[in-house]
């Protein structure tokens, strides 16, 4: 069985203190790892796609890094404004529809 | 460019009546999914499709059903609702590919059942 897992569930930083967030994930075979960025009371928000392992992708203060068994999603000198819950998902090899597998998300607040 | 437009976004229900929660795109995706939020579980996809015609089950699809007669809508139905369907229910649309552009999500429809 596909699983994601999002570690820690909840994180509370000082504007300016870098931390990263954990994905880690089993699947059957990956054909893409996805971050998104949820606001209260709001959809997901397409963050980055990763496809193989060593693969890096920044935004702004972001960068998502992919491994073999979990991505990682740096957050550099935050700001209160990238308080929000961040999910990942992964897309498997042989799952038909675009289907996604989400991890639980971390929720990150960001205090000035 | 409106995205992706859910209605309604709040309601309330009592057990064992029916609604229709309303999912339309306007950027010609084929794609669209249905997944629903619940605390500390993630988003779990519901029913999916890959075009016009064509659904399928997703992960916790009982007590709900989907069609889509066209492109752009995909609505939700509960036929019977039931206390456990309390949750938010977010509809999403992607090109064939994901790609770099992922999944574009709707607002969200929160829906208590009393």
């Amino acid at each position: 069985e596909d699983q994601v897992t999002q570690s820690p569930e909840a994180l509370r930083l000082q504007e300016g203190e870098s931390s990263s967030l954990n994905c880690s994930y089993t699947v059957s075979g990956l054909r893409g790892l996805f971050w998104y960025r949820q606001d209260p009371g709001k959809g997901p928000e397409f963050l980055f796609t990763l496809y193989s392992a060593g693969e890096e992708k920044e935004k702004e203060r972001l960068k998502a890094t992919l491994t073999k068994k979990e991505s990682f999603l740096h957050i550099t000198a935050p700001k209160p404004e990238d308080s929000a819950t961040y999910l990942c998902a992964v897309q498997v090899s042989k799952a038909a529809g675009n289907k996604l597998t989400f991890g639980g998300g971390t929720r990150v607040l960001v205090k000035p | 460019n409106a995205g992706v437009t859910q209605t309604p976004k709040f309601q309330v229900l009592k057990t064992g009546q029916s609604m229709t929660l309303q999912c339309a795109q306007d950027m010609n995706h084929e794609y669209m999914s249905w997944y629903r939020q619940d605390p500390g579980m993630g988003l779990r996809l519901i029913h999916y499709s890959v075009g016009a015609g064509i659904t399928d089950q997703g992960e916790v699809p009982n007590g709900y059903n989907v069609s889509r007669s066209t492109t752009e809508d995909f609505p939700l139905r509960l036929e019977l609702a039931a206390p456990s369907q309390t949750s938010v229910y977010f509809c999403a649309s992607s090109q064939r590919r994901l790609a770099n552009y992922g999944y574009t999500f709707g607002s969200g429809t929160r829906l208590t059942v009393v």
